[in-house]
């Protein structure tokens, strides 16, 4: 099976751009997550979509926005980028099996200049 | 609240030694913790999952244990190699679905000749 895909996997923007990051779960797994992860601050919880409904939003401004697909495939959008955006992006699936683990991709590299 | 905190924040030891690292959890209701390696600039994978049942789990040279008294696992690694140089994050699901996950900050460990 293939692992989590995210794309892309580097990206450079201005401030005040914005930015879509993609992730393609793996096949069968119906529940994607998004995470942000900066040096000290560890994994920042930032949304859960199931079946094209987002489940489970953590504490990140509107700037932040995602969307599922019919596919599983998953976006997330960030708009009027800020320095402080700089980070990797993490997204993870996971199965519907009890306790099942969370699946990373490798993550996509924002550099907010 | 709930809180999931790691100790130490990080921690360099030579190749051939053991060590251990800890993770103190405060979540409520408890049901499992999991313990994941980040290597640098890759997403992090599941090492192994704790729960009530098992006390002590071995996965080749890693070793985790649980204490649910005292509400504490750790991450034993024995005869360290180059290769086990990464974060260590536990992660316990917290609050009324087990989707809702509560992260640590992980540990930095480095391995050196």
């Amino acid at each position: 099976k293939a692992g989590v895909t995210q794309t892309p996997r580097y990206l450079i923007k201005t401030r005040g751009q914005q930015v879509t990051l993609s992730c393609s779960p793996i096949s069968g797994h119906r529940s994607v997550s998004w995470y942000q992860q900066t040096p000290g601050q560890g994994l920042q919880f930032l949304f859960e979509y199931f079946s094209e409904t987002q489940r489970n939003k953590g504490n990140f401004p509107g700037r932040f926005s995602g969307r599922q697909f019919s596919n599983s495939r998953s976006e997330m959008n960030v708009s009027t980028l800020e320095l402080g955006d700089s980070a990797l992006y993490l997204c993870a699936s996971r199965g519907t099996e009890n306790n099942s683990p969370l699946h990373f991709g490798n993550g996509t590299r924002l550099t907010v200049t | 609240k709930n809180q999931v905190e790691q100790s130490p924040q990080s921690l360099i030891i030579l190749e051939g030694k053991n060590c251990t690292l800890q993770c103190n959890y405060t979540v409520s209701p408890f049901s499992n913790l999991r313990w994941y390696k980040q290597d640098t600039g890759r997403g992090p994978v599941s090492l192994t999952i704790m729960t009530f049942s098992e006390n002590t789990k071995s996965n080749g040279r890693y070793t985790a244990t649980l204490d649910a008294d005292t509400k504490q696992s750790s991450l034993h690694i024995t005869a360290s190699q180059l290769s086990d140089s990464a974060s260590y994050i536990c992660v316990a699901p917290s609050g009324a679905g087990s989707y809702q996950l509560t992260f640590g900050k992980g540990t930095k460990l480095s391995v050196i000749p």
